[in-house]
C-alpha cells in the first residue's frame, strides 16, 4: 500500500524568505501523480501544485515549486518570497495511475506560520 | 461557476440522530468523493463514486452511506451518528483528461462541513 509521510508538523518562515516543506512517499507503482494542497483557516482545500511522475522537470506555479526526486521518493515544496497569506496547513498527496479507482492518499500535514 | 459546494457548513447532532450531508459540483466532473479530516491526520476517503450510478467504499466507510443522485450531486448519510464521527467532512470532484502524455486527474474540494456529535 502507498503511504505519504510529512515529517515536519510545524514550520515557520519570515515574510519574504524562502521555506521548503518535506514530503516522502512509498509506492511500487511507476506512474503516479503527486500534489500539494493548501488548507487555510477557512478549511478549504486548495490545489497548489501537481507533478506527474513521468516528467523529469520539476513543476512550478509562480512562487511555488517542487523538488521531485523519483528515485528517493521525495517531493518537497519550496515557497519563495513568502507572504502572510501563505500561512496554512499544507498537505502532500499521492494519486496512482488508473483513474478514479485510485484514491488520493494524504500525508498528515505541515502547519506553516509566516512571521511579519 | 461555483465549483464544489457543500451544505450545511456546520452541524451539531446528538448520538443516534441521522443526517445527510449534501454535495454538488457544477464542473461536469464524473468522479466524486467524500473524505473526513481528523486532528493530526490527513484526509481519509470514506466513499467515492467513479461515475453516475456507481459508488465504492474507501478507507473508512463504516457508519456511512452515500447516494450519487445524478452527475452533479453526491450525498453522505449518517444513519445513527456517533461521537467518533465528529470530524470535518470534505466533498471533492474530479475528471480525467487524456492526452498524448497520459491521463491527468485533479481533485477539487468543497469548503467542508464541520460536524459535532454529542
Amino acid at each position: 500500500a502507498q503511504t505519504v509521510t510529512q515529517s515536519q508538523p510545524e514550520m515557520s518562515v519570515q515574510e519574504a524568505e524562502t521555506v521548503t516543506l518535506s514530503c516522502t512517499y512509498d509506492t511500487s507503482e511507476s506512474d503516479y501523480y503527486l500534489f500539494w494542497y493548501k488548507q487555510p483557516p477557512s478549511r478549504q482545500m486548495i490545489l497548489v501544485i501537481r507533478q506527474e511522475a513521468y516528467k523529469q522537470q520539476n513543476a512550478t506555479e509562480n512562487r511555488f515549486s517542487v523538488n521531485f526526486q523519483k528515485a528517493a521518493k521525495s517531493f518537497s515544496l519550496k515557497i519563495s518570497d513568502s507572504q502572510l497569506g501563505d500561512a496554512a496547513m499544507y498537505f502532500c498527496a499521492y494519486h496512482g495511475e488508473g483513474g478514479a479507482t485510485n484514491k488520493l492518499i494524504f500525508g498528515t500535514g505541515t502547519l506553516l506560520a509566516v512571521q511579519p | 461557476n461555483a465549483g464544489v459546494t457543500q451544505t450545511p457548513k456546520f452541524q451539531v447532532l446528538k448520538t443516534g440522530q441521522s443526517m445527510t450531508l449534501q454535495c454538488a459540483q457544477d464542473m461536469n466532473h464524473n468522479s466524486m468523493y467524500w473524505y473526513r479530516q481528523d486532528p493530526g491526520m490527513g484526509l481519509r476517503l470514506i466513499y467515492y463514486s467513479a461515475s453516475e450510478g456507481t459508488t465504492d467504499k474507501g478507507e473508512v466507510p463504516n457508519g456511512y452511506n452515500v447516494s450519487r443522485l445524478n452527475k452533479r450531486e453526491f450525498s453522505l448519510r449518517l444513519e445513527s451518528a456517533a461521537p467518533s464521527q465528529t470530524s470535518v467532512y470534505f466533498c471533492a470532484s474530479s475528471f480525467i483528461s487524456f492526452g498524448t502524455s497520459g491521463s491527468k486527474e485533479t481533485q477539487y474540494f468543497g469548503p467542508g462541513t464541520r460536524l459535532l456529535v454529542l
